[in-house]
């Protein structure tokens, strides 16, 4: 079982341009999360996602973020017109219940320049 | 509102036991759990108490109290390894997890 998979490993994007973070879960994993981490802060939740559906977007930035996990192929996080802001580490995680016990992947850094 | 409070840093010596608290204030809760984070890697996941008491896992035990709102990860027989950062997170229902903003423990010789 390969775990989390995420790629990029590491992304600089110019002011203005799109960023596209993928997450491949476990197998077996239904429950999808993604997850912000700034330097020496913790992890804020964005959204969670089942297979073709967006349960949970509460913690999403309402404009330029959008999240889709299609029902085959990884999940995407999508950051539209990056700003300076917007540099962190992306995390995605996986579960098969949902409740407790996540599996991380290796996080995606995104540098906007 | 929700949240997870828990000591920014510790320090500790090689051999000795360190104790991580965390208390919350959430509207919905599910049980508390630990993740472990090293610099430049990703949470893994370390123990979760779904009911009041002690779980222990090898060197490492969690400990929770409902009706305190209060947990803590203890750390035993320390190992410069164990140098990381330790979150403590929630459940709050609808499958959701959040995280308190981590404990540094920084190991010494």
């Amino acid at each position: 079982n390969a775990g989390v998979m995420q790629n990029p490993r590491h992304l600089v994007r110019r002011r203005g341009q799109e960023a596209r973070l993928r997450c491949s879960p476990m197998k077996g994993h239904s429950h999808v999360y993604w997850y912000r981490q700034l330097p020496e802060e913790g992890l804020k939740f964005m959204v969670y996602l089942q297979k073709e559906n967006i349960i949970d977007e509460s913690g999403m930035p309402k404009e330029r973020f959008s999240a889709e996990f299609p029902k085959e192929g990884p999940s995407i996080l999508r950051i539209q017109q990056v700003v300076r802001g917007d540099s962190a580490a992306y995390f995605c995680a996986s579960s098969p219940t949902g409740d407790y016990g996540y599996t991380f992947g290796s996080g995606t850094r995104l540098t906007v320049v | 509102g929700q949240s997870l409070e828990q000591p920014s840093e510790v320090t500790a010596v090689e051999g000795a036991i360190v104790q991580i608290n965390c208390t919350y204030q959430t509207s919905g809760f599910y049980g508390l759990s630990w993740y472990q984070q090293h610099d430049g890697g990703a949470p893994t996941f370390l123990s979760y108490n779904g009911l009041d008491g002690l779980e222990e896992t090898g060197r490492f035990s969690s400990f929770l109290s409902r009706s305190d709102s209060y947990g803590y990860l203890l750390l035993q027989e320390l190992q410069m390894k164990d140098s990381a950062s330790y979150f403590c997170a929630t459940n709050t229902g609808g499958f959701k997890t959040i995280f308190g903003a981590g404990t540094r423990l920084f190991v010494k010789a």
